[in-house]
């Protein structure tokens, strides 16, 4: 069973701090995911990652950055945090190629909240 | 630029009855397509997938339909259960391509 674990459920940060959100799993994947989602904007793609210390920009990759130092591991940081980073963000893995159904399995979220 | 569309933010549906969740896409390089499910407070679920070489895929209650010509695709649940009340999410993947592009969700609410 994949398994992708985020360090916190909920986190309430202020403005300015800077923030880290840690994802593990547990599968040996390659890939690695970072999204935020948003009422009515859907999962919006911040970073993704192909291999260790590899990293491509997403969608809105503005106000992130991504740390991947071990295969297992995928950081998100907020450099400053801002009010508008307030949402849940979501770290997701799969297996590099064209192989199976291309699902990524999800970790169960992390609601960041910016005051 | 919204490339993969679901324009009913919400739906609600009786239980026992047909739910139809709807999904549009402009890009025609899209070359798979999945759907998730979302309960609050928790992250995406894989419900079931169709690769653009097939119109239709099923699996108990869920079945995908595809409709290359329209690019739109559709989710049909029957019956609809109240385990079923959640947020749903369509996907494409670019050929060639390792992310998936997400739509905006339809919430469905079963009714007791």
């Amino acid at each position: 069973d994949v398994k992708v674990t985020q360090s916190s459920r909920y986190l309430v940060k202020r403005t300015g701090e800077k923030v880290f959100l840690e994802c593990v799993q547990d599968m040996d994947h390659e890939n690695m995911f970072w999204y935020r989602q948003d009422p009515g904007l859907g999962l919006r793609l911040i970073y993704f990652s192909y291999d260790v210390k590899m990293k491509e920009k997403g969608d809105i990759p503005e106000g992130y950055s991504v740390s991947r130092e071990k295969k297992e591991r995928f950081s998100l940081i907020l450099e400053s945090a801002s009010t508008n980073q307030t949402s849940m963000y979501l770290c997701a893995s799969r297996n590099r190629g064209p192989r199976g159904t291309y699902e990524q399995y999800f970790g169960p979220g992390t609601r960041l909240t910016v005051t | 630029d919204q490339q993969v569309k679901q324009n009913s933010p919400s739906l609600s549906v009786q239980e026992g009855r047909i739910s139809i969740l709807n999904c549009d896409y402009t890009n025609s390089m899209f070359d798979y397509f999945l759907w998730y499910k979302k309960y609050p407070a928790e992250g995406p679920t894989f419900l079931i997938s169709i690769s653009s070489i097939k119109d239709k895929n099923e699996d108990g209650r869920f079945t995908v339909f595809l409709n290359k010509s329209a690019k739109h695709l559709s989710l049909h649940i029957v019956p609809s259960q109240p385990g079923d009340s959640a947020v749903y999410f369509c996907a494409a993947r670019g050929f060639g391509n390792e992310k998936l592009t997400f739509g905006t969700g339809t919430r469905l609410t079963i009714i007791p």
